[in-house]
């Protein structure tokens, strides 16, 4: 299971840090990925880190201003959001990905609005 | 990048008839592992994205047997055998070969 937190309203340029808790399987064995989803848009992959929180990617409109990290003692997967941007606002999932995108848990979402 | 490309993007269906979605990339999705890292999920009005096809055609344990998934290279295409009210949602392929992107979705409705 995972569970998300954090989201909330921010101004342009604020900072945000979500949060994803998981529970009932072995965290530090996976892949933990943020994907997103505008207000009636598609899916938006944005950052991923492998189990030991060496390897960490992110889509381009992103990188520089996201960080994406992990606390294995806590089980929880985490993402700092700064420089917030209007089209930063979207829903915020957490997913558990065993191979290459394969997401197979996902949390229902944090919604992060950003606007003045 | 790789920019996958889905067709229809709206997909009128009769319940218990077939629907069939496309998927395209811009490149091939074979990995230098030879394996092909093209993903399907379903997203439920207000719900989370479901997994329901992985690696173009292994089928999640929770998904009906009616979804398939089929192709190679740059082509591939999620198949309902006959649509059940339940299916109702929007559709999205997902390349993992090259970094992750997801196709536009499929709004698949009756």
């Amino acid at each position: 299971q995972l569970v998300e937190s954090g989201g909330g309203l921010v101004q342009p340029g604020g900072s945000l840090r979500l949060s994803c808790a998981a529970s009932g399987f072995t965290f530090s064995s996976y892949w933990m990925s943020w994907v997103r989803q505008a207000p009636e848009k598609g899916l938006e992959w944005v950052a991923i880190i492998d189990g030991d929180g060496n390897q960490k990617f992110y889509v381009d409109s992103v990188r520089g201003r996201f960080t994406i990290s992990r606390d294995n003692a806590k089980n929880s997967v985490h993402l700092q959001m700064n420089s917030l941007r209007a089209e930063d606002t979207a829903v915020y999932y957490c997913a558990r990905d065993p191979s290459y995108g394969a997401f197979d848990v996902w949390g229902p979402g944090t919604m992060v609005i950003v606007s003045s | 990048d790789v920019v996958m490309t889905q067709s229809p993007l709206s997909l009128p269906v009769t319940l218990g008839q077939p629907a069939s979605i496309s998927c395209r990339s811009s490149q091939s999705l074979v990995n230098n592992d030879g394996n092909t890292y093209l993903h399907w999920f379903q997203q439920r009005q207000g719900q989370s994205p479901r997994r329901l096809i992985y690696e173009v055609s292994k089928r999640d344990s929770g998904a009906p047997d009616r979804f398939s998934g089929s192709g190679s290279g740059t082509d591939f295409t999620l198949q309902i055998s006959r649509v059940e009210a339940e299916d109702i949602g929007i559709y999205y392929c997902m390349q993992g070969t090259h970094g992750k992107t997801f196709g536009q979705g499929t709004k698949l409705e009756i």
